[in-house]
């Protein structure tokens, strides 16, 4: 069973930069991989943020941005707002299927 | 402007099927370029896919290997819509359950969310 890994949580302060990860268990997360990106906060429906590596749609806010770090899939927040503070996850494709990571859940403080 | 309506049973008795159809509006389930997908999350298994139908030419089916014996998903042209079938359920399918349309790697629109409970 393909797993994906995300850091279960992150603290950050305001105005300040943080990267999420998204790691797969069969290898290197690659472009191939369609890498998406969600937000999601408390009784709402995941916001989608990213796909495929890095692409966004326009009201998604200049901070957030989305690339392949070290193997990995990768969400960076630069010049967090209080507002960030939410679950974090990925979806990868494996060739027919999606796998969801576990989520990071994101702290501001 | 894509919007996703959900509706099915919040309540659903143990061995029995979990249905729910998603209906389309601002796009056509038989789009070429669009996927139409089943997720769920529960606290102790997150967020996770379990399939989708699409139409290239003719109808495709995927399934998450986690449910691949007992899910079917079907589109429904004439009322624009797609459906979920979950046979055989257990408390550990208790979750809220979401239709979402993928769209060139872009799951862009979400349906507003189903919470369905497994019990007797």
């Amino acid at each position: 069973q393909t797993v994906v890994t995300q850091e279960p949580s992150l603290t950050v302060s305001p105005g300040g930069t943080v990267t999420l990860t998204c790691a797969s268990s069969t290898g290197a997360v690659t472009s191939g991989y369609y890498p998406n990106w969600f937000q999601q906060k408390p009784g709402q429906a995941p916001r989608a943020l990213i796909y495929s590596t890095s692409n966004k749609n326009s009201w998604i806010p200049a901070r957030f941005s989305g690339s392949l770090l070290g193997g990995k899939a990768a969400l960076t927040l630069s010049g967090v707002q209080p507002e960030d503070e939410a679950e974090y996850y990925c979806l990868l494709y494996f060739g027919g299927v999606w796998v969801f990571g576990g989520g990071t859940k994101l702290t501001v403080l | 402007q894509v919007q996703l309506q959900q509706s099915g049973p919040g309540l659903v008795k143990p061995s029995q099927t979990l249905s729910l159809t998603c209906a389309i509006s601002g796009d056509s389930v038989s789009s070429n370029s669009a996927a139409w997908n089943w997720i769920r999350q529960s606290p102790s298994r997150g967020l996770e896919w379990l399939g989708r139908t699409y139409y290239r030419s003719k109808w495709y089916n995927d399934y998450a290997v986690s449910v691949k014996s007992r899910i079917t998903i079907k589109a429904d042209t004439s009322k624009n819509q797609f459906s979920l079938q979950l046979n055989s359920v257990t408390p550990e399918d208790t979750a809220v359950y979401y239709c979402a349309r993928d769209q060139n790697w872009d799951f862009l629109h979400w349906g507003q969310g189903t919470l369905v409970t497994v019990s007797s």
